[in-house]
């Protein structure tokens, strides 16, 4: 029930087009879900995050969209760029003393330029 | 304003022996939380530190401790190395009052145990 489910695993988009990446949870007390990008050798980069009282959130090329009762929530990268090329984690956590994240497996994309 | 910082960026160790890896989180933040991240998979919550003691704690065996330090600084102790404890661990802070929920990733010590 802590697990949260992340696919696809690697992802090719042509540039300028729309990359989706998925994610499902299980766990209904989850109330923050971030999202971070990855470079290889670095430390995950916070993109956009959301609350399951909104929706949608969009921030630049980024957008998140949220089905709370599907449980699940997806990341959108917009006219996605050679440059956006890297490891997108999805996570979901809730407070309980503390914050802790349970991250996704993580997803693979490259941006063909 | 400086980001979150970890040292040493990489180390090598054999099984068996004890490693220390230290983390400055970001100016402004007193909470620091530590991850693992095995090659190819998601970080995993190791422990969570505030006003210098441990405030959550994941699936991780007592070999892995921490401190934090009045200055927020922290550090992760692994004794006992294992194999399997080969991985990019990472540090994270989260700031005093308001978004305490967001995590800011430092880039991480990479450790091989041999």
């Amino acid at each position: 029930q802590q697990q949260v489910k992340q696919s696809p695993q690697s992802l090719i988009v042509q540039k300028g087009g729309i990359s989706i990446i998925n994610c499902a949870y299980e766990n209904t007390a989850f109330d923050y879900f971030p999202w971070y990008q990855q470079f290889p050798g670095k430390g995950p980069a916070l993109l956009i995050a959301i609350r399951p009282d909104v929706s949608e959130k969009k921030e630049g090329r980024f957008t998140i969209s949220f089905n709370k009762s599907a449980k699940q929530f997806s990341l959108h990268i917009m006219d996605s760029q050679p440059g956006d090329s890297a490891t997108y984690f999805c996570a979901a956590s809730k407070y309980s003393g503390t914050y802790k994240y349970i991250f996704g497996t993580g997803t693979r994309l490259k941006v063909l330029a | 304003e400086t980001g979150v910082t970890q040292s040493p960026t990489h180390l090598i160790k054999t099984r068996g022996q004890q490693v220390t890896l230290r983390c400055s989180s970001q100016s402004g933040h007193n909470t620091v939380s530590w991850y693992q991240q095995a090659l190819g998979q998601g970080p995993q919550f190791i422990f969570q530190y505030y006003r210098e003691e441990e405030n959550g704690r994941g699936n991780f065996p007592p070999r892995f401790s921490g401190l934090q330090f009045p200055n927020y600084s922290s550090e992760l102790n692994v004794n006992a190395l294992e194999l399997d404890d080969s991985a990019l661990y990472l540090c994270a802070s989260s700031p005093l009052g308001g978004s305490k929920e967001t995590q800011y990733f430092g880039p991480g010590t990479r450790l091989l145990v041999l």
